[in-house]
């Protein structure tokens, strides 16, 4: 089945630094990728739509300096996170769609980022 | 994509049948039904999407009312790692991602015991 996996699946830096997060579709090409955040005990909250050779679509809210999103190929995204804070600390977690299933998205397993 | 009501937690015993429901009044003739479901400190995992016929694959499933206006996931026979929250979400079906990012709601806390 489709497979998207993430790397790091965990990290941990010191403020002011800079982390870049990958995503991979291993056995499908995706066009378009998804970046979402999710803080403890909440829902997935949409960050940005990386798109591959253009530029991504950020949400209200999300400042598209901070955090830097580069799809250069059909099975690559990253997502960098620039100068990061202690209020950057959450889950990430990236998403792509498949042929296989119309209308639905297969997610990487995350990568929890901790500031300090 | 249309709004869904589903109820914030449920128990199930290990080994019996876990029933989430879900309401979708306002679901539209062509918008599909998907579940998914997150373990604690994982991504979500797709688990099986309908549009008005019964479903069902190796992981659950799927019971759309004739309406469509509410559905039910069944897990047959609940393992401890079934604990997780369940997420019904309608939508459109289209490939690709198109029709853009799938909107979270808080799902259905579900909690398999022993």
């Amino acid at each position: 089945g489709a497979v998207v996996s993430q790397h790091p699946s965990w990290v941990i830096c010191k403020s002011g630094t800079s982390v870049k997060i990958e995503c991979r579709s291993l056995d499908f090409q995706a066009t378009t990728m998804f970046w979402y955040r999710q803080f403890p005990k909440q829902s997935l909250m949409l960050m940005a739509t990386s798109n591959e050779g253009s530029k991504a679509t950020y949400e209200q809210g999300v400042e598209k300096d901070k955090f830097l999103i580069n799809h250069a190929s059909l099975t690559l995204s990253t997502l960098t996170v620039t100068s990061a804070h202690p209020e950057d600390s959450s889950f990430y977690i990236c998403s792509a769609s498949p042929p296989v299933v119309p209308g639905g998205q297969y997610f990487g397993p995350g990568t929890r980022l901790t500031v300090t | 994509d249309a709004k869904t009501t589903q109820p914030p937690s449920m128990d199930c015993a290990e080994g019996r049948a876990a029933n989430l429901p879900c309401n979708h009044s306002t679901i539209s003739g062509n918008e599909y039904v998907y579940w998914y479901r997150q373990i604690h400190s994982q991504g979500p995992q797709y688990i099986i999407h309908g549009l008005k016929n019964n479903e069902t694959n190796e992981m659950a499933s799927l019971i759309i009312t004739e309406d469509r206006k509410s559905s039910t996931l069944i897990l047959p026979h609940a393992t401890l790692r079934d604990t997780a929250v369940y997420y019904c979400i309608v939508r459109v079906a289209r490939y690709g991602g198109s029709q853009g990012n799938l909107i979270f709601g808080k799902g259905t806390k579900l909690s398999v015991k022993p």
